[in-house]
């Protein structure tokens, strides 16, 4: 399997600019989880599906930021308009079997530079 | 509210050298603790897990943890430290409704 695939790898934009970030969880599993990694803040979780519905995103910071998952081999972040405190690395993970048990497999990251 | 800590940001040790990495939560019932690795420009790798029976659990690449209520830890330990094992790593609880919760991680150095 090829793992968590997220994309892209590194982004810059500037302030005020919209920005998507992409996911493809493990094929078969049924959780899927963005979490934020910062310097200060350390790894936060920002929501979580199950089978393609959101149940828990009360870790989204602020309404800028927004998560979809049409089917169960994708999904999206989107912060629109971005800011410079928005600079992290973005993480999707996904988890099948028993919840709470089964292990999260992650993804490489996307490391976001909002300038 | 669940909380995990690891007191040591950074920690040296020589190659060879055994390493413990300690851990504390703070969980009213009965916790699900997971031990998780970084390198550097990747993604979080599991490194073992506990949820119930034998409180010495085993990992993968030569890890160990050991969980103890009475002290609410849960410490990583290694016997002896590899150059690769040079990484963060990081001690989490599962917070009952399906939700990890990270500590801040360890930043392990190895010096040869």
């Amino acid at each position: 399997d090829a793992g968590v695939i997220q994309s892209p790898r590194h982004e810059v934009t500037e302030m005020g600019q919209e920005v998507t970030l992409r996911c493809k969880p493990i094929s078969g599993h049924d959780y899927l989880f963005w979490y934020r990694q910062t310097m200060m803040r350390g790894l936060e979780l920002l929501i979580y599906f199950n089978n393609n519905v959101p149940i828990d995103d009360s870790g989204m910071p602020e309404d800028r930021f927004s998560a979809k998952m049409p089917n169960a081999s994708f999904s999206t972040l989107k912060i629109q308009p971005s800011e410079p405190r928005d600079s992290a690395v973005y993480f999707c993970a996904s988890r099948g079997g028993a919840a709470r048990t089964g292990e999260l497999f992650f993804g490489e990251g996307s490391r976001l530079t909002v300038l | 509210a669940q909380s995990v800590t690891q007191p040591d940001i950074h920690i040296t040790v020589s190659e060879g050298a055994s390493l413990e990495l300690r851990c504390n939560y703070s969980y009213g019932a009965t916790p699900y603790l997971f031990w998780y690795v970084q390198s550097p420009g990747q993604g979080l790798q599991l490194l073992l897990k506990y949820f119930s029976g034998d409180t010495l659990v085993q990992g993968i690449k030569g890890f160990e943890a050991e969980f103890k209520r009475s002290q609410s830890s849960f410490n990583l330990r290694k016997p002896s430290v590899h150059w690769s094992d040079a990484a963060e790593y990081f001690c989490a609880v599962d917070n009952y409704g399906n939700k990890l919760v990270f500590g801040a991680g360890t930043i392990l150095r190895v010096k040869s």
